[in-house]
């Protein structure tokens, strides 16, 4: 159980181009989801917190209109990178809690190459 | 912003060898968790901690939650190949809303 899938698992697109990242929780409802950015042999960086029905709630430095989420359903958040370019090529993740629960489930992750 | 201490940052072992791993908080934590990652892969959860002194095993690994819910330890015994890959360990408390506040990670490499 808790299992957490991601789609695409790699993406490359052109620069000034716009990517969606989807992440689904397949045997829970997760009323919250997260998507962090990893950067090469570093620990995990959360960029927001999406909330099914209301708007994410992001982090300092990272733009909204630059990484938009929406929570559309209890079992799937996306990420649109909008208008990519080379410094946003990372490995994005996502997690889901089952609702109720404090430990995070991680989907496999996106690695995302703007060229 | 919170950070837990993780150490040691790296280790290179001999196949067979135990492991053991730490991460230290300034503040206090309710939950532990402790992820391993593959490279190219997102982190799998290993072991949860809900109590303070909680001790809790998982095949080879073990992993206690501090007494003073400030610190937590992972081992992982007779160490082979495929445990090869990144340690997380993360902390959770609804005074940090519901994020997790992440190590900066131990690389474990094995050799056999």
């Amino acid at each position: 159980g808790a299992v957490v899938s991601q789609h695409p698992s790699r993406v490359i697109c052109k620069s000034g181009t716009s990517v969606k990242i989807e992440c689904r929780s397949l045997d829970f409802q997760a009323t919250t989801m997260f998507w962090y950015r990893q950067f090469p042999k570093q620990s995990l960086m959360l960029m927001a917190t999406s909330n099914e029905g209301s708007k994410a709630t992001y982090e300092q430095g990272v733009e909204k209109d630059k990484f938009l989420i929406n929570h559309a359903s209890l079992t799937l958040s996306t990420l649109t990178v909008t208008s990519a370019h080379p410094e946003d090529s990372s490995f994005y993740i996502c997690s889901a809690n089952p609702t109720g629960r404090y430990e995070q489930y991680f989907g496999p992750g996106t690695r995302l190459t703007v060229t | 912003g919170q950070q837990l201490n993780q150490s040691p940052q790296s280790m290179f072992i001999q196949e067979g060898e135990d492991v053991s791993m730490n991460c230290t908080s300034s503040s206090i934590f309710n939950t532990w968790l402790w992820y391993k990652q593959d490279p190219g892969e997102g982190p799998v959860l290993l072991i949860a901690l809900y109590k303070a002194g909680e001790l809790t095993s998982n095949g080879r690994l073990t992993a206690q939650f501090g007494i003073t819910r400030k610190d937590s330890f992972l081992n992982i015994s007779a160490s082979i190949p495929s445990d090869v890959g990144i340690y997380f360990c993360a902390g959770f408390d609804m005074e940090y809303g519901n994020k997790l506040v992440f190590g900066a990670g131990t690389i474990l490499r094995v050799k056999s």
